[in-house]
């Protein structure tokens, strides 16, 4: 079957712009997440979703950083007025059920100019 | 609030040494981990999981629950392990899939 995918692969933006970035989960997932990786600094967590309630948001770096996911599926992650520091590869992933693992997406490359 | 360390940012070691890339963990339940790898301009990807007691392209993994520990193994390292590692404990409750910080492994030949 599908795994989980994302759109879109690259995305170069100037500095001040929004960006949207999505997510597909493997369907029937319930867990969401979205992780940030940027050269040397390994995972970093953003957001996790458990259907379409966040109970995690500890990770955003700022307010310029938001997510939302409807109908316990797609999940799009929005940086708003981007800075250089927001350029990395952010990664999503998806999950059922406890202790299950999860199931990475291939990352959107954001770069800011 | 479990956390995972992965002590190690960077490990090096020769083609047909031993690897051990260590892990720690804090977690207040009966705990399971796993070990996700990155290959060069591959997704992430589960290597392996402790319940499994499986050993994946010659890697193990222990829990030491004494320790807190959960250290992934190899007797004998080949190039095409060089890749970023990741020690991980899975979403429980409200708690979220937790990653260590990884450790970047290169296996010289």
């Amino acid at each position: 079957g599908a795994g989980v995918s994302q759109s879109p692969s690259n995305k170069v933006t100037e500095k001040g712009k929004d960006v949207e970035l999505r997510c597909d989960p493997i369907s029937g997932h319930t867990a969401l997440y979205w992780y940030r990786q940027s050269l040397g600094q390994g995972l970093e967590f953003l957001i996790y979703f458990q259907g379409n309630s966040a109970p995690d948001k500890s990770g955003l770096p700022s307010d310029r950083f938001s997510a939302e996911r409807t109908g316990g599926s797609v999940s799009t992650l929005t940086i708003q007025r981007t800075q250089q520091e927001d350029s990395a590869v952010y990664l999503c992933a998806s999950s059922y059920g406890l202790a299950a693992k999860g199931y990475f997406g291939p990352g959107t490359r954001l770069t800011v100019l | 609030a479990q956390r995972v360390t992965q002590p190690e940012k960077l490990l090096s070691v020769f083609k047909g040494a031993p690897v051990e890339l260590k892990c720690n963990y804090s977690y207040s339940g009966s705990p399971e981990l796993f070990w996700y790898v990155q290959y060069s301009r591959q997704r992430l990807q589960l290597l392996l999981r402790h319940i499994s007691r499986e050993s994946i392209k010659g890697f193990t993994a222990d829990l030491n629950k004494g320790e807190t520990s959960f250290h992934l193994k190899k007797p004998f390292a080949q190039e095409e392990d060089s890749a970023m590692y990741y020690c991980a404990l899975p979403p429980f409750g409200n708690e979220k899939l937790t990653f260590g910080t990884g450790t970047r492994l290169t296996i010289i030949p």
